[in-house]
């Protein structure tokens, strides 16, 4: 079964700075895909990035980037110049590419704080 | 509607009572999905339907669980004889097609089992 653990709990960063949340998963498959979701309180799952695991190519989006070290099986998020509303929790995700295997397995979630 | 709506938002149950949590998702989408978040966790994986087919329950913790999507559209779980282990936010999520697609989630029901 795969995996997805999210080493840090919490992290905070200075509004404007940049931070890197980490996640590594674990499986025997070679095509899959890996997500990253904020969850603000309001509870609703937003998706951040996605990134196909058979791209060699980094995903970006605005000022979020991964960094996808497939070998490694690391999958870090990058925000760039923080703002206020990044704040919330964030979850890495897998899903297999399989057809019918529909599901995500989520990581434990990291909450970010941004200090003005 | 222009997004996935789940009903009610809160719900405090006493042990041993039958709960029933509603979702409607995107109107057209094919696949629904419910997810179990703990406190404090990441969500995890309940059932998945493909219009009104269950094609995986492999999530379900117990037979006290059940979900259903009779016409394609709208889906109810049902909890049956709830314990305090339940106590979690419930999320519905629903994509347009059965395959790799976007998935848009709902705010959550958040139970409370006393």
């Amino acid at each position: 079964a795969q995996t997805v653990t999210q080493s840090q709990p919490e992290m905070s960063v200075q509004e404007a700075e940049t931070v890197t949340l980490s996640c590594t998963y674990d499986t025997s498959e070679s095509d899959y895909y890996l997500f990253w979701y904020k969850q603000p309180p309001s509870r609703q799952m937003i998706l951040v990035i996605r990134q196909e695991a058979y791209k060699q190519q980094n995903a970006t989006e605005n000022r979020f980037s991964v960094n996808f070290q497939k070998a490694a099986k690391s999958f870090s998020l990058k925000i760039s110049d923080s703002q206020l509303g990044d704040a919330a929790m964030y979850f890495c995700a897998y899903r297999s590419a399989f057809w019918g295997a529909q599901k995500l397995v989520f990581g434990q979630g990291t909450r970010l704080t941004i200090n003005p | 509607g222009a997004g996935v709506s789940q009903s009610p938002r809160y719900k405090v149950a006493k042990r041993g009572q039958d709960v029933a949590l509603r979702c409607d998702p995107i109107s057209g989408h094919v696949s629904l999905f419910w997810y179990q978040q703990a406190l404090g966790q990441g969500p995890e994986f309940l059932t998945y339907f493909q219009n009104e087919a269950q094609l995986d329950k492999s999530g379900l913790p117990s037979d006290r669980f059940f979900a259903e999507r009779p016409e394609g559209s709208v889906s109810t779980l049902k909890i049956q004889r709830t314990q305090q282990e339940d106590s979690a936010v419930y999320l519905c999520a629903s994509s347009a097609g059965p395959t790799n697609e976007k998935l848009f989630f709902g705010s959550g029901t958040q139970l409370s089992v006393l």
